[in-house]
């Protein structure tokens, strides 16, 4: 079975800082992996994804994920953190084939953004 | 605009009764869905798999008996939680596969308290 690491909790940068949040995965194949972030009381909005490709990823809000098969890593960044990126951020894994949607999610990594 | 639609956004329920939630396909066909469930401070587990027209998949450790997936219609999945205790308040969010691939749609979520 698949599973989701997000070694960091809660993470604190002061604003303008560069972010990385980490994530390393444990699948058997090529995984689907995803970032989402939410907000306080509210749903989730999908950062960025990699099914195939470029290892490295474009996402919105200005973040890049890059994924490392050799490191089982799908490392989440930004080079300048703004306070509205203060949320909690999950990586998520999800199978391949006929059921990509079923995902697995990590711990997830609370950010806070300092001024 | 909204691609899934879950109802209601939020819900209070005394204990021992039934509270039921819809997530809903907007402009497509959703053969397909999943439901998560999010308790405070953790992350997303999800709970079950909701096909149309036949029974739902759950995980281990879900009751099925407790929490009645439906998908009765290509557009509407349901989930009702029965007899409902104070330990299931939580946020629960459903999310589907998109027709053309590689996509996934999340719901609003709905939190639910019980009370």
């Amino acid at each position: 079975a698949q599973s989701v690491t997000q070694p960091d909790i809660h993470i604190t940068v002061s604003e303008g800082a560069s972010l990385e949040l980490r994530c390393n995965y444990s699948y058997g194949a090529t995984p689907y992996l995803f970032w989402y972030v939410q907000s306080p009381g509210q749903g989730l909005q999908l950062l960025l994804k990699y099914f195939s490709g470029d290892t490295l990823v474009q996402g919105i809000k200005g973040f890049e994920a890059e994924f490392k098969r050799s490191q089982s890593s799908f490392n989440l960044r930004k080079p300048s953190v703004h306070w509205s990126d203060a949320a909690e951020y999950f990586c998520a894994v999800g199978r391949g084939g006929t059921s990509y949607g079923k995902l697995t999610f990590g711990q997830g990594t609370i950010l806070t953004v300092h001024p | 605009g909204a691609v899934v639609s879950q109802h209601p956004s939020w819900v209070i329920c005394k204990s021992g009764t039934s509270v039921k939630i819809e997530c809903r396909s907007l402009d497509f066909q959703a053969t397909t869905m999943f439901w998560y469930r999010q308790f405070p401070k953790q992350s997303l587990m999800l709970m079950a798999t909701s096909n149309e027209g036949s029974k739902a998949t759950y995980e281990q450790g879900v009751e099925k008996d407790k929490f009645l997936i439906n998908h009765a219609s290509l557009t509407l999945s349901t989930l009702t939680v029965t007899s409902a205790h104070p330990e299931d308040s939580s946020f629960y969010i459903c999310s589907t596969e998109g027709n053309s691939g590689n996509t996934i749609y999340f719901g609003e979520g709905s939190w639910l308290t019980v009370v």
